[in-house]
């Protein structure tokens, strides 16, 4: 597509629910990223896609969090158990595959603004 | 491991003032810089970025550039607008294929009349 669709743009949820966000990437972007920004917060890396592998989840902060990919292309982010602090806006970016070390840079989505209730 | 430091906000300018947003970092090697900007109401956008040292990235008037020695990527711009009045984040990614984009704290802007 033209930019990178996230889905829902707002999510509310009750505590302990289970919720699915949904990432459609740049078509021939191989590279996918979530990131979390919370009220006041900066922005913090969750998981990295390389493909369908990802070579980094270092971010992920508990295993209530998982994400997958398929196809090369879409991503969906699921948390378990949802609890409060979970609260944030889940951000959503592709970017081309690196070329000799130099990193092109970032398409963001607009995110999905999760609250959990 | 990889870090970025940025200057505290909010700034407060008014129109047609000088900007600079501090931005230093910690990295080995040779990373790659940007600065994103993120307006009210709207995601994050890529607004310029510098992948060697001694590049300077520039878009919108708004110019930085890669300082290898004093590890710096501050963001200027001779006169600033209402419009700019967002939150700039700085942030790095290292050379590796599989370093991910860290983000300094963000920086908001107000701009003036």
């Amino acid at each position: 597509g033209a930019g990178v669709s996230q889905s829902p743009s707002n999510k509310v949820t009750e505590k302990g629910k289970d919720v699915e966000l949904r990432c459609d990437p740049i078509s021939g972007h191989t590279a996918l990223y979530w990131y979390r920004q919370s009220l006041g917060q900066g922005l913090e890396f969750l998981i990295y896609f390389q493909g369908n592998s990802a070579p980094d989840k270092s971010g992920l902060p508990s295993d209530r969090f998982s994400a997958e990919r398929t196809g090369g292309s879409v991503s969906t982010l699921t948390i378990q158990r949802t609890q409060q602090e979970d609260s944030a806006v889940y951000l959503c970016a592709s970017s081309l595959s690196r070329t000799g070390g130099r990193h092109y840079g970032y398409t963001f989505g607009s995110g999905t603004r999760l609250t959990v209730v | 491991g990889n870090s970025v430091t940025q200057m505290e906000g909010p700034v407060t300018l008014s129109e047609e003032a000088f900007l600079t947003i501090n931005c230093t970092y910690t990295a080995t090697g040779y990373p790659s810089l940007f600065w994103y900007v993120q307006y009210p109401g709207e995601g994050l956008q890529l607004l310029l970025k510098a992948t060697k040292a001694d590049d300077k990235g520039s878009n919108k008037g708004f110019e930085a550039t890669y300082r290898k020695e004093t590890t710096s990527f501050h963001l200027e711009k001779g006169s600033v607008q209402v419009s700019d009045s967002a939150v700039y984040f700085c942030a790095l990614s290292g050379e590796t294929s599989y370093d991910k984009v860290i983000f300094g704290p963000g920086t908001s802007l107000s701009v003036i009349p």
